[in-house]
């Protein structure tokens, strides 16, 4: 079975300043993907990053960055360049690969973007 | 192009009642899944189709819970005689054969009164 943990309820970072919230994962199949996803207010679930187990660079989409850690077991999402809009719930996520299955989720971390 | 939709988007009902959620998932996503979000269980797995059949519905908590998905496209998940516990968000999500990346769609949110 996988396990998703993220330890930071809540977060808050400043406007333009970076962030980086924190994931680690348990598992002990070799092949997987990592996912990160954002959660509005308004409820929808948004895709933001994915890395996969045998990637070894880190995965970069815009503003959005992986710190992957594979011997840690570990997935960090790093937000650059914060915006008020980033304010949202974040999940990070595993499934394993190739084979279509089920998304495990963390509990989620807050981000509260001030001025 | 269009992303995964859910219908109704809130839905109330009384206990005791059955209920139908819809999702339209993303025109040739092959693989479909429901997930539910509740305050005191966080997001949980339900069911994943691919096509028109269900290879996991080990997260179906009870019986009383089933889903059906016809053309390789429109999935339904129906509770019947709803429970207060029942009360949650209901997610869908879509994926491309080839991918594991999953596209959810807003969600029905279902409250048992």
């Amino acid at each position: 079975a996988q396990k998703i943990t993220q330890t930071q309820p809540g977060m808050f970072v400043q406007e333009k300043e970076a962030v980086t919230l924190d994931c680690t994962y348990d598992t002990s199949d070799q092949s997987y993907g990592l996912f990160w996803y954002k959660q509005p207010s308004s409820g929808e679930m948004i895709f933001l990053i994915y890395q996969g187990s045998y990637d070894e660079q880190n995965a970069t989409e815009g503003r959005y960055s992986l710190n992957f850690q594979k011997a840690r077991k570990s997935t960090n999402l790093v937000i650059s360049a914060s915006q008020l809009g980033d304010s949202a719930m974040y999940f990070c996520a595993m499934t394993l690969t190739g084979t279509a299955s089920k998304l495990t989720f963390g509990t989620g971390t807050r981000l509260q973007v001030t001025l | 192009g269009a992303g995964v939709s859910q219908s109704p988007s809130n839905k109330v009902t009384e206990k005791g009642k059955d209920v139908e959620l819809r999702c339209d998932p993303i025109s040739g996503h092959t693989a479909l899944y429901w997930y539910r979000q509740s305050l005191g269980q966080g997001l949980e797995f339900l069911i994943y189709f691919q096509g028109n059949s269900a290879p996991d519905k080990s997260g179906l908590p009870s019986d009383r819970f089933s889903a059906e998905r016809t053309g390789g496209s429109v999935s339904t998940l129906t509770i019947q005689r709803t429970q207060q516990e029942d009360s949650a968000v209901y997610l869908c999500a879509s994926s491309p054969q080839g991918t594991d990346t999953q596209y959810f769609g807003p969600g029905t949110r279902l409250t048992v009164l």
